[in-house]
């Protein structure tokens, strides 16, 4: 079945620098991704909305200049976390519908930890 | 905004016997779905409802769309240790955007 396949699993980075989070729809196109964010013992939450070709659109309170988000394909978006702080620490995860199934399919989450 | 409660918060049963969990929301929805996650990992749809009303099975797992679009329940049947891990309930109200609950962390001794 389709997948999404999210790069890298596990990253640690230092204060200040940037990271780069992968998402893929493996056999199946994306226009739309969404990316979440998950602290620990709590829910998802949508951080913004990945459009292919287009901009990507942000939910209330993410810093979209921390956040940059790139669709420049039909499979792959990519989330970097700029300038990164130790509060940015958590688990970010891709998820993208297929058909009329909003979430159908998500990544395997990353947790970025930066020190 | 929106907001999903979603209970119990956690629940510790033996092996064999039956779950079951549920959603509220203060608004409609037009999709429900219900997910499982491991720890470290992703959540895995279980299963999706798209209609008021609507009862879908798969396995041992059973999920209802309420009839008023602001609730959901899922239940497990006769569990089994692998059905450790959280449960997340999650709406989508328009524009694919999806709202979770908190989850329900679900212990099965064997």
């Amino acid at each position: 079945g389709a997948v999404v396949s999210q790069h890298p699993s596990r990253v640690i980075c230092k204060s200040g620098t940037s990271v780069k989070i992968e998402c893929r729809s493996l056999d199946f196109q994306a226009t739309t991704m969404f990316w979440y964010r998950q602290f620990p013992k709590q829910s998802l939450m949508l951080m913004a909305t990945s459009n292919e070709g287009s901009k990507a659109t942000y939910e209330q309170g993410v810093e979209k200049d921390k956040f940059l988000i790139n669709h420049a394909s039909l499979t792959l978006s990519t989330l970097t976390v700029t300038s990164a702080h130790p509060e940015d620490s958590s688990f970010y995860i891709c998820s993208a519908p297929q058909g009329i199934t909003p979430g159908a399919f998500f990544g395997q989450g990353t947790r970025l930890t930066v020190v | 905004g929106q907001q999903l409660n979603q209970s119990p918060q956690s629940m510790f049963i033996q092996e064999g016997e039956d779950v079951s969990m549920n959603c509220t929301s203060s608004s409609i929805f037009n999709t429900w779905l219900w997910y499982k996650q491991d720890p470290g990992e992703g959540p895995v749809l279980l299963i999706a409802l798209y209609k008021a009303g609507e009862l879908t099975s798969n396995g041992r797992l059973t999920a209802q769309f309420g009839i008023t679009r602001k609730d959901s329940f899922l239940n497990i049947s006769a569990s089994i240790p692998s059905d450790v891990g959280i449960y997340f309930c999650a709406g989508e109200g328009g524009s694919e955007k999806l709202v979770f609950g908190k989850g329900t962390k679900l212990t099965v001794n064997p």
